[in-house]
Order: structure tokens, then sequence, then C-alpha cells
């Protein structure tokens, strides 16, 4: 049972232009959301987070929206760099039985080309 | 430097041999855990350790165990018993276990079991 999915495997964005990396879940006892970047062969490294406190954070050209009701997010980069291309995970974590723990989604492949 | 270190890189065992895998990290962190990844897919929660001595079953706990006599120490045993050991293994760390402490990664053991 997949808690969360990222439902589109791959994305191709041209170097410059907006990437756009969606996240849905089911669990409404999410309230804190991250977002990993990985390269191959490599551990994932923390990129940016939202509590369910508020609908946007911003973090240089990455920002992260939250839409409570639909229990999705995105993940926003502007511009996008070759040096972007990597595995996104979205993570979520939350209160009650998922506390303390991350629930990862099976990743958007981005590659941004020049 | 702080952060996380496991070993070996690249790790090949024959089938029925047990292996422990290394994770050490000098963040003073109190939570560890161990992630699998397969192609294709997210990262999936073998074990995490909230405190010393305390350890607890993820999402995917047979076939593995763990110890953690040492806050900086948190090895991961395959054992025989894990039907599809070959993986990505991924360690990482959080101040505590809770929804709003960011999980930071290791570079990850490819363990191929021949």
């Amino acid at each position: 049972d997949q808690q969360v999915k990222q439902n589109s495997p791959s994305l191709s964005v041209q170097e410059g232009r907006i990437s756009i990396l969606n996240c849905d879940y089911t669990n409404s006892m999410f309230d804190y959301f991250l977002w990993y970047k990985k390269y191959p062969a490599e551990g994932p490294t923390f990129l940016i987070s939202i509590s369910s406190i508020k609908d946007k954070n911003e973090d240089g050209r990455f920002t992260v929206f939250l839409n409570k009701s639909a229990k999705h997010l995105s993940l926003h980069i502007v511009p996008s760099q070759p040096g972007d291309s990597a595995v996104y995970f979205c993570a979520p974590g939350g209160r009650g039985s998922t506390l303390g723990r991350l629930y990862f989604g099976r990743g958007t492949q981005l590659t941004v080309w020049p | 430097d702080g952060g996380i270190t496991q070993s070996p890189k690249y790790l090949f065992r024959k089938e029925g041999q047990n292996v422990t895998l290394s994770c050490e990290q000098n963040l003073n962190h109190d939570a560890m855990y161990w992630y699998r990844q397969d192609p294709g897919q997210g990262l999936r929660l073998i074990y995490y350790s909230q405190i010393v001595n305390d350890f607890q079953k993820g999402d995917i706990a047979e076939g593995y165990s763990v110890s953690r006599e040492k806050k900086e120490s948190f090895p991961l045993t395959v054992t025989s018993a894990q039907k599809n050991p070959t993986a990505f293994y991924l360690c990482a760390s959080s101040i505590a276990v809770t929804s709003t402490d960011t999980q930071y990664f290791g570079p990850g053991t490819r363990l191929t079991v021949l």
C-alpha cells in the first residue's frame, strides 16, 4: 500500500526552464514533508522541507508548495540547471503511528538538458 | 568534518553467508536508520534506533538484524534468511526520531550476493 506516490518516473526539462515535480500522499497524519535529491550510487541529500502549517516554502531556486486538502505537494525548480539532474524523492513524516518515520516515494528522475 | 560513513562502498558475498554492513556517525545524533533501495523503488525502512541499546523493526526487517551498542554505530547484518539481499543499503541519522527532524544519509553500500 503506497502512502506516497510520485506518479512521474521521469521528467525532462531544458536548462533555464521550470521543473515541477509532483507528490501525492494518502495518510492524513503526515504533517511534515521533505524533499531529497539523489545522484546514482550516492546517499540522498536533504533539499527542502515544509510543515503542514504552511502552504509554501522557498529556498533559492527551490520552492515547495503544499495543498493539504488535495494531499498534494510539488517541488518547483527555477531556473533548472544541468546539475539538478538527479532523482528527487518526496518523504513525508507525521504524528501518531507515523511519528519519526519518513515514507519515501519511488522518486522522479529529472534530466535537465542544455 | 561531521558526517555519516558507510563501509565498504561495494560488497560481494556468496549466497548463504551472513554479512555485516558498517555505519558510523559523528554528528552526535540519537536516532539512526537503515534503508534499502532497489531499482525503480523508493527507500524502504529496515530498522531504526532511537537510542543506544534500543531498536525497532521497520517495514522489511525479515532476514536482517541490527545492534546499537554505541551512539555512533549502527551495524546491519544481512543474514542468509534474507531472500533477496542484493540491493543498495543506506544508513541515516537524525537528532531524534521525530517527524520534523531531517534525516542525513551516508553514501551507501552496494551489496551483491552471488
